[in-house]
């Protein structure tokens, strides 16, 4: 079945370094890739998603990229901030429109240090 | 508009008892999903309504655990002889024509 395997936290990092949070998929056919982000005491909320290979997504100055020939969607970003300490989920959809079941990553969390 | 709400925020049962989860869509979302988050691990997936389609139950852990909704609109999660390994936060989320899920805040279960 479909499975998403994303990079065990805990990740601490200092403001301003680089990130980079690694995901890699299985799946059949042509999914939909998503990264999800839990703020500390709220809700899930949709970060940036890929329908289709070599797109990239991004909001908040975070990317990923589909890449369906190494079957990844790593999360990046040039420079963290504090409030950009979360839990990040990678997730998929099994078809690349309409409504299917997310499978999600583990989540990985991120502190960012003054 | 009004994003996804769910009901209780916060429910402690004991062991045996019955629960009900409340989920509202976001209004003229066809589509409803429950997950449930245990402490320290991913979303595991429940159960999907899609319109008057029959749900797609394939994730429910076991005969003790049923949902229903009315329509395209509330829905409601009902755990039997609620055990320990239920405790968990219990996620709802709707979606329209595209393949985004908005999620609610959760309702965080726990069973003594």
């Amino acid at each position: 079945g479909d499975s998403v395997t994303q990079m065990e936290g805990p990740v601490t990092l200092s403001e301003e370094a680089f990130l980079t949070i690694n995901c890699t998929y299985t799946a059949t056919g042509y999914p939909s890739l998503f990264w999800y982000v839990q703020y500390p005491g709220e809700g899930l909320q949709l970060l940036l998603k890929a329908t289709k290979a070599d797109d990239k997504g991004s909001n908040k100055g975070f990317e990923a990229t589909y890449r369906k020939e190494t079957t990844s969607f790593h999360l990046e970003k040039g420079s963290v901030q504090v409030s950009d300490s979360a839990v990040y989920f990678c997730a998929l959809s099994p078809v690349n429109f309409g409504n299917e079941k997310l499978t999600f990553g583990t989540g990985t969390r991120l502190t960012i240090i003054p | 508009g009004a994003g996804v709400s769910q009901s209780p925020s916060n429910k402690v049962t004991e062991k045996g008892k019955d629960v009900e989860l409340r989920c509202d869509p976001i209004s003229g979302h066809t589509a409803l999903y429950w997950y449930r988050q245990r402490l320290g691990q991913g979303l595991e997936f429940l159960i999907y309504f899609q319109g008057n389609s029959a749900p797609d139950k394939s994730g429910l852990p076991s005969d003790r655990f049923s949902a229903e909704r009315t329509g395209e609109s509330v829905s409601t999660l009902t755990i039997q002889r609620t055990q320990q390994e239920d405790s968990a936060v219990y996620l709802c989320a709707s979606s329209a024509y595209t393949d985004t899920q908005y999620f609610g805040p959760g309702t965080r279960l726990t069973v003594l």
